[in-house]
């Protein structure tokens, strides 16, 4: 258990309304990742983060943003949802003082927009 | 660019019925090779890491093997509870901490 956990893990929302995702981890992990996973896509990368306040985008970064201002959080904002972020979202963190570990992955939050 | 590609998309196996899955993969100077094991609703779980051509690694009936240009999975007597979908991916050189997934075999091993 890498002590990850995700909020919400469910949640509806209507096109164009903010939506912000909360990864959060008890271990200070030094990098930790957003991906999307899509029936015939898999899993694909959003953002991700190397420490505090550092952060890079991934494949499909565009109508995203994060945010790192504590170790152990990582937030994923829809600054205006659309029908196409319909998605299952996980966080994962990479234990290690370098990129190049396995990733752990949390338990995913479900997204719904209508 | 970076891919993988899994075969076959879907396999159905006896309980007791060997086989392997394949991860075959085109990378620009392989950091690892990742094997994910995933439940329906659930996160992936981590299986294995695999560094270099040759390399293998065991955990109770699956085997991971490395070749240069593929990784295959072997399932060895597998049990009903073996059933899930088993995700591989893929870190580079030119693409630091960002892993590159293929879209997954799932399995289904029937008692």
């Amino acid at each position: 258990d890498a002590g990850i956990t995700q909020s919400p893990r469910h949640k509806v929302t209507e096109t164009g309304t903010p939506v912000t995702l909360r990864c959060h981890q008890t271990e200070n992990h030094r990098y930790m990742y957003w991906y999307r996973q899509d029936p015939g896509h898999g899993l694909r990368l959003i953002h991700y983060s190397y420490g505090v306040k550092d952060t890079d985008k991934g494949e499909v970064s565009d109508g995203y943003s994060v945010s790192r201002s504590k170790t152990e959080d990582f937030l994923l904002t829809l600054e205006s949802a659309t029908s196409s972020q319909t998605s299952v979202y996980f966080c994962a963190i990479s234990e290690g003082d370098s990129s190049s570990y396995e990733q752990y992955f949390g338990p995913g939050t479900r997204l719904t927009v209508t | 660019e970076d891919q993988v590609t899994q075969s076959p998309e879907a396999l159905r196996l006896q309980e007791g019925e060997s086989s392997s899955l394949n991860c075959s993969y085109t990378v620009s100077g392989l950091r690892g090779l990742f094997w994910y094991r995933q439940d329906p609703g659930k996160g992936p779980e981590f299986l294995f890491t695999l560094y270099s051509a040759g390399e293998e690694k065991e955990k109770e009936r699956l085997k991971a093997t490395l070749t240069k240009k593929e990784s295959f999975l072997h399932i060895t007597a597998p049990k009903p509870e073996d059933s899930a979908t088993y995700l591989c991916a893929v870190q580079g050189a030119s693409n630091t901490g960002k892993l590159i997934f293929g879209q997954g075999t799932t399995l289904q091993v029937k008692p």
